[in-house]
């Protein structure tokens, strides 16, 4: 058990860049999560995949964001069109589809800071 | 729409002293589960105990445990000797099935940020 692993750690882009996040959750699970997660706030859900299937999204997902997970293993987090509102520290988890109380498993986080 | 609330924005505590974290949440679903997540300074989140809404036992993890008050919706988490290595952002987080195989989202509380002094 390696751990969910992000990168990069830390972006820094001028506003109206394109970004992309990477998540690799643990090797086994097969659900993922994406959340955001600002200054003095918990984090709040973005979207989730089952395998490659993305079955949840947040309406704060707004058009300029974009999630994949084309083989089930790893994902990404694409954001267009950068805004100074998107900075913020992006969170990827995972956890084993099954019982439903199997914890999910938090990344160290991306975080994006907007010029 | 399920919310989390904690009350107590920031708390301090004495090394070995015990400590109360407030968490009360509001949902219509019968079927849940409530967790605590401790963040520490640029580190990753980690589960700390969860606890199941059918089980009336409250659920403790060594020096953690919680007093779980479904009528009241409450579940407040309690840290007995405290340590330096406790001093983190407490989070309390709520999950609920969406269906079957449906989704497992968390919705969080905006955290406790906790010091335990020296």
């Amino acid at each position: 058990d390696t751990g969910v692993s992000q990168n990069p750690r830390h972006k820094i882009t001028k506003r109206g860049q394109n970004v992309t996040f990477r998540c690799d959750p643990i090797s086994e699970h097969n659900r993922l999560y994406w959340y955001r997660q600002t200054l003095g706030q918990g984090p709040e859900f973005l979207t989730y995949f089952q395998n490659e299937a993305q079955l949840e999204k947040s309406r704060l997902l707004s058009d300029r964001f974009s999630a994949e997970r084309p083989k089930g293993s790893f994902s990404t987090l694409e954001i267009q069109r950068t805004e100074q509102g998107d900075s913020a520290m992006y969170l990827c988890a995972s956890s084993r589809a099954g019982a439903s109380n199997q914890p999910q498993h938090f990344g160290d986080g991306t975080r994006l800071s907007i010029l | 729409a399920q919310t989390v609330t904690q009350s107590q924005p920031e708390m301090s505590v004495q090394e070995a002293e015990t400590v109360t974290l407030s968490c009360t949440y509001d949902t219509s679903e019968n079927n849940y589960y409530l967790f605590w997540y401790k963040q520490p300074p640029s580190r990753q989140m980690i589960l700390v105990i969860r606890q199941e809404a059918y089980k009336q036992q409250n659920a403790t993890e060594n020096r953690f445990s919680v007093n779980f008050q479904k009528a009241a919706k409450s579940f407040s988490l309690k840290i007995s000797d405290s340590q330096l290595g406790d001093t983190a952002m407490y989070f309390c987080a709520f999950m609920f099935l969406l269906g079957q195989g449906g989704s497992e989202k968390l919705v969080f509380g905006k955290g406790t940020k906790l010091t335990v002094n020296p």
